[in-house]
């Protein structure tokens, strides 16, 4: 079946620009999350959802990320005014329910911000 | 604060046995051994896991030692499409699994050699 799909795949933003990432996750997945991955390092957690509750987004790096699922299915991931620094791939993943050991990913976005 | 300690690379003849390995000398009661692998410009990919017994799947072996302190992730006929970042996690099981997310370090680079 499909997997978790991300889109746009390339992101390029002058600085300053806002951006809107996109997660579908896998059909029926009631758990969601978004990692930041830079250059050379291991993903970092972002933000989790339980269908459209935002249960934890204690890896947001600042007040310019925003997250939602509002229906419990697609999530965006917003990023305002962004920064150099905000130059990374954006790896979204789901879980069929919070008892899963499994988290499939997506291909990810990658944001270049010049 | 990384729970997990890999090489930062390796190299493995194609056909013969990768045998990956991981210290977590602070691994608590409740926690897992997780792996997962990301091949070149893909998302992570989820492989096996466990708490104390050894396990085996169609992908790879894990073997963990009788201290939980170390453990090694085992793939028995390493091909060319091995070559990945592989990770080693230790996640809370308490929590079910998917409600938290995964805290990835460096991992290790395999490298398969034809």
């Amino acid at each position: 079946g499909a997997g978790v799909s991300q889109s746009p795949r390339y992101k390029v933003a002058k600085r300053g620009q806002d951006v809107a990432l996109r997660c579908d996750p896998i059909s029926g997945h009631v758990s969601l999350f978004w990692y930041q991955q830079a250059l050379g390092q291991g993903p970092e957690f972002l933000t989790y959802f339980q269908n459209e509750a935002q249960l934890d987004k204690s890896g947001l790096p600042s007040d310019r990320f925003f997250a939602e699922r509002p229906e419990g299915s697609v999530s965006t991931l917003k990023i305002q005014r962004t920064q150099q620094e905000d130059s990374a791939v954006y790896l979204c993943a789901s879980s069929f329910d919070k008892i899963s050991y499994e988290q499939y990913f997506g291909p990810g976005t990658r944001l270049t911000v010049t | 604060d990384a729970k997990t300690t890999q090489p930062t690379s390796m190299d493995c003849a194609e056909g013969r046995a990768a045998n990956l390995p991981c210290n977590h000398s602070t691994i608590s009661g409740n926690e897992y051994v997780y792996w997962y692998r990301q091949i070149h410009s893909q998302g992570p990919q989820y492989i096996i896991h466990g708490l104390k017994n050894n396990e085996t799947n169609e992908m790879a072996s894990l073997i963990i030692t009788e201290d939980r302190k170390s453990s090694t992730l085992i793939l028995p006929h390493a091909t060319l499409r091995d070559t990945a970042v592989y990770y080693c996690i230790v996640r809370d099981g308490y929590s079910g699994g998917g409600a938290d997310g995964l805290t990835f370090g460096k991992g290790t680079h395999l490298i398969i050699q034809p």
